[in-house]
């Protein structure tokens, strides 16, 4: 059962355009979301998050989008520039309960920005 | 300089032998998280733990053991009943706030031969 899932396995875009990352998830108890980028062979790295109590958080050049109704969170990131490729990583997790800390992934998306 | 270590980073076992791997922090965080990535999947939880001297099963937790004697420790063991061992196993700790972001380490490529 994938709480989580990223549709799109690879995206490839064009340096200085706009790269739009995309992750739904099914679990209404969901109000964490976080966003990590990886590199091969390296743990991953935070980037962005949003609280279920917002549907939109900023951070220079990625912006985290959140819809609560579509259950439905996008990462946006302008512009693209080449060392943004890399594989990206939402997750998500619930506050309270017995999931309380745990972090579920997607499956990554790879992408890809040619210069 | 505060961050979290896993040793080493590459690891080779034969089939049948437990194997043990390191994580450390010195961030001061409460949470720590063990899990595994294998190729075109996301990351899934191993084990995780609070506090010290307390910690939890995640959703894939068989053929594995944790210890959590110190604050800054939580090493995982890939024992013999693990049937897949062969993976990327990356650590993470978190603060005691939820939510709270978690903080990743560089990871161990174990491979078992």
């Amino acid at each position: 059962d994938q709480q989580v899932k990223q549709n799109s396995p690879s995206l490839s875009v064009q340096e200085g355009r706009i790269s739009i990352l995309n992750c739904d998830y099914t679990n209404s108890m969901f109000d964490y979301f976080l966003w990590y980028k990886k590199y091969p062979a390296e743990g991953p790295t935070f980037l962005i998050s949003i609280s279920s109590i917002k549907d939109k958080n900023e951070d220079g050049r990625f912006t985290v989008f959140l819809n609560k109704s579509a259950k439905h969170l996008s990462l946006h990131i302008v512009p693209s520039q080449p060392g943004d490729s890399a594989v990206y990583f939402c997750a998500a997790e619930s506050a309270g309960g017995t999931s309380y800390g745990k972090l579920t992934f997607g499956q990554g998306t790879i992408l890809t920005v040619h210069p | 300089d505060g961050g979290i270590t896993q040793s080493p980073k590459y690891l080779f076992r034969k089939e049948g032998q437990n194997v043990t791997l390191s994580c450390e922090q010195n961030l001061n965080h409460d949470a720590m998280y063990w899990y595994r990535q294998d190729p075109g999947q996301g990351l899934r939880l191993i084990y995780y733990s609070q506090i010290v001297n307390d910690f939890q099963k995640g959703d894939i937790a068989e053929g594995y053991s944790v210890s959590r004697e110190k604050k800054e420790s939580f090493p995982l063991t890939v024992t013999s009943a693990q049937k897949n061992p062969t993976a990327f196993y990356l650590c993470a700790s978190a603060g005691p706030s939820r939510p709270d972001t978690q903080y990743f380490g560089p990871g161990t490529r174990l491979t078992v031969l």
